[in-house]
């Protein structure tokens, strides 16, 4: 049972780097959803997709661009890295006729 | 402003006590609370509350919605070292088809043997 599956689990950038964080999941949910979680500050919502072909910014997306081209992944996307980037991301997933989401184990980010 | 207010926002106990962690909102258009347990990795769900006034149980753990007075509690009793967690409450308020959870800080606990 495989689930979420995000990659990398870990990684270090420097400032002005780009690179594409990855998630899948294999339980043909529709709504996929990214989250940075910061010390002291909860989940916050970075950008979110109901389908194929669909996405829709969250409450932090700037900094982050997605696409979704199969209902498997929505990998997110960091053109140059910033500092206030460092974070752990998690991926989440759920179907639409359900309000629990299932996450991935996270990728933790550090750009320096 | 938050819209999602947990506290305390971590709590030290010893294993055997019992623990209530609260979660009190401000949304307008309410649909559901979720809570989840958050170890080392990713969080997992424990309850999703919709209806005033039904504990949902689970083991040592239980859950209530108050949606007059806007909170959840989360109780857990005799708790356990494996109890230690960030508890992330949720608000679902989309109050349609556009779903989006708009989570707590988290309540931090640690449970000392």
């Amino acid at each position: 049972n495989a689930g979420v599956t995000q990659t990398p689990k870990f990684q270090v950038l420097k400032t002005g780097q780009s690179m594409t964080l990855q998630c899948a999941q294999d339980m043909n949910h529709e709504y996929m959803s990214w989250y940075r979680q910061d010390p002291g500050m909860g989940l916050r919502l970075i950008h979110y997709s109901v389908g194929a072909g669909i996405t829709d910014q969250g409450e932090v997306p700037n900094g982050y661009n997605v696409s979704r081209s199969t209902t498997e992944d929505f990998p997110l996307r960091l053109l140059s890295a910033a500092p206030s980037q460092t974070s752990v991301y998690f991926c989440a997933s759920r179907t639409l006729g359900s309000n629990i989401q299932y996450f991935g184990a996270g990728t933790r980010l550090s750009v320096l | 402003e938050d819209k999602v207010v947990q506290s305390p926002l971590s709590l030290v106990v010893h294993e055997g006590d019992t623990v209530t962690l609260n979660c009190s909102y401000e949304v307008t258009n309410f649909r559901s609370l979720l809570w989840y347990k958050q170890e080392k990795k990713a969080p997992t769900f424990l309850f999703m509350l919709t209806s005033s006034g039904i504990e949902k149980k689970s083991g040592r753990l239980s859950s209530i919605l108050d949606k007059k007075e806007l909170f959840s509690i989360l109780n857990i009793t005799a708790t356990q070292t494996g109890d230690s967690a960030i508890y992330l409450c949720a608000v679902d308020d989309s109050g349609g088809s556009n779903y989006k959870l708009t989570f707590g800080k988290g309540t931090l606990l640690t449970v000392n043997p």
